[in-house]
């Protein structure tokens, strides 16, 4: 089973709208850590916002927020006031407490297969 | 500026060949990885290391090897057993301390077979 899941592999948004990108995870690990990165198309990967798993508010970033619900495990980006250079593939991405005692991939992350924004003009 | 370097930026491999990637961060980073991302895909992790003189196996291992003989540098070579090495090679650091410490991202180095 994948362990994340983004269902928009790409999306068209106007400029100054906001927009959601959605991901959903699975995990049984009750402490986990979610982030979001951008990756334009230089190729880089910038690190947008986390949500840890037992944060009681939802994570803010300038115009990055998180809306964080945890029974449906998901963690869907909020980007507001769209712009030309938000154009970007986001990944979503998970770090599991238990990964690091596993060994075989212990204390990486998790990505989803992105989601490739388009703002338009 | 304190961050990731990765060289060279492209790469191309003759069938047989091994090729080093470099990897080189001046953020005092404990932790260091390697991803590899196919056209379309999202990351998946070869090989990190949390310290020095030591580094574990991730989820495709196969075909490479690292080594980490210094805090600041993790080589990454793709082996002739890497039999499909075409893809966009990630480096990535992180400081141990804090579970929502994100990994900070080098530019990459795009591997071709000639």
């Amino acid at each position: 089973a994948q362990k994340i899941t983004q269902t928009q592999p790409g999306m068209f948004v106007q400029e100054k709208e906001a927009v959601t990108l959605d991901c959903t995870y699975d995990t049984s690990d009750p402490s986990y850590g979610l982030f979001w990165y951008k990756q334009p198309s230089s190729g880089e990967m910038i690190f947008l916002i986390y949500q840890g798993s037992y944060d009681q508010q939802n994570a803010t970033e300038g115009r990055y927020s998180l809306n964080f619900q945890k029974a449906r495990k998901s963690a869907n980006l909020v980007i507001s006031a769209s712009q030309l250079g938000d154009s970007a593939m986001y990944f979503c991405a998970m770090r599991e407490a238990s990964r690091r005692d596993s060994g075989g991939g212990a204390d990486g992350l998790t990505f989803g297969k992105g989601t490739h924004l388009i703002i338009q003009p | 500026d304190g961050g990731i370097t990765q060289s060279p930026k492209y790469l191309f491999r003759k069938e047989g060949q091994n090729v080093t990637l470099s990897c080189e961060q001046n953020l005092n980073h404990d932790a260091m990885y390697w991803y590899r991302q196919d056209p379309g895909q999202g990351l998946r992790l070869i090989y990190y290391s949390q310290i020095v003189n030591d580094f574990q196996k991730g989820d495709i291992a196969e075909g490479y090897s690292v080594s980490r003989e210094k805090k600041e540098s993790f080589p990454l070579t793709v082996t002739s057993a890497q039999k499909n090495p075409t893809a966009f090679y990630l480096c990535a650091s992180r400081a141990r301390r804090g579970s929502n410490q994100p990994q900070h991202f080098g530019d990459g180095t795009r591997l071709s077979i000639l």
